[in-house]
């Protein structure tokens, strides 16, 4: 079963517009949900990191929006570029045990110039 | 910048062949991580090493096992390939256990025949 849920599987974007993937998650124990962006034949990078204590936190395009009591946190890539074009995982850590971190299943980005 | 080095990024073996595959970090990071990346599943964890001759098993341990005799060198074992490894596999490590970024490697993709 898996521990954080992502939506969509895909995604296909146009330039300059608003990229959203969605993540849900049930254990309240986690602690820490960063999202890592992958490019083909490149390994994950952090790209942003929100803590459970802040509903949202904004790096240059890169938002992330957090919901605390409906278990949720959302990447939002604003003004979409070709070169974001990428598989995006959220992930969550659990506070009781910093070294498990449960990955999404991925989300392939798309954005067409 | 954090290097996280997979020497074989591609290898191909057959069933019950042991398969070692390396990766080395040059951050002087304490943790190290196995995970394995399938499409629609995201990365499991194999196995994660907290120090040298440290390790503990991740989500996923059966079929594999691991060394860490230098801190910046981490090792996955197959002892005996099964087609079912056939999978992307990624490195990871982290400065240290508070901090939250890991760093992946570029990834080992093994097809086992």
């Amino acid at each position: 079963q898996q521990q954080v849920k992502q939506s969509p599987q895909s995604l296909i974007v146009q330039k300059g517009g608003i990229s959203i993937i969605n993540c849900a998650y049930e254990n309240t124990a986690f602690d820490y949900f960063p999202w890592y962006q992958q490019f083909p034949g490149k390994g994950p990078a952090l790209l942003i990191a929100i803590r459970p204590d802040v509903s949202e936190k904004k790096e240059g395009r890169f938002t992330i929006s957090f919901n605390k009591s409906a278990k949720q946190f959302s990447l939002h890539i604003m003004d979409s570029q070709p070169g974001d074009s990428a598989t995006y995982f959220c992930a969550a850590r659990e506070g009781y045990n910093f070294n498990k971190f449960y990955f999404g299943s991925g989300t392939k980005l798309n954005v067409k110039p | 910048d954090v290097k996280v080095t997979q020497s074989s990024r591609y290898l191909v073996k057959r069933t019950g062949e042991k398969v070692f595959l390396e990766c080395v970090q040059d951050m002087d990071h304490e943790n190290m991580f196995w995970y394995r990346q399938d499409p629609g599943l995201g990365l499991r964890l194999i196995y994660f090493s907290y120090d040298v001759k440290m390790k503990e098993k991740g989500d996923i341990p059966e079929g594999y096992s691991v060394s860490r005799e230098k801190k910046e060198r981490f090792s996955l074992i197959l002892e005996s390939a099964s087609t079912n490894q056939t999978s992307m596999y990624l490195c990871a490590s982290r400065l240290a256990r508070n901090t939250g970024e890991l760093f992946f490697g570029e990834g080992s993709r093994l097809t086992v025949l």
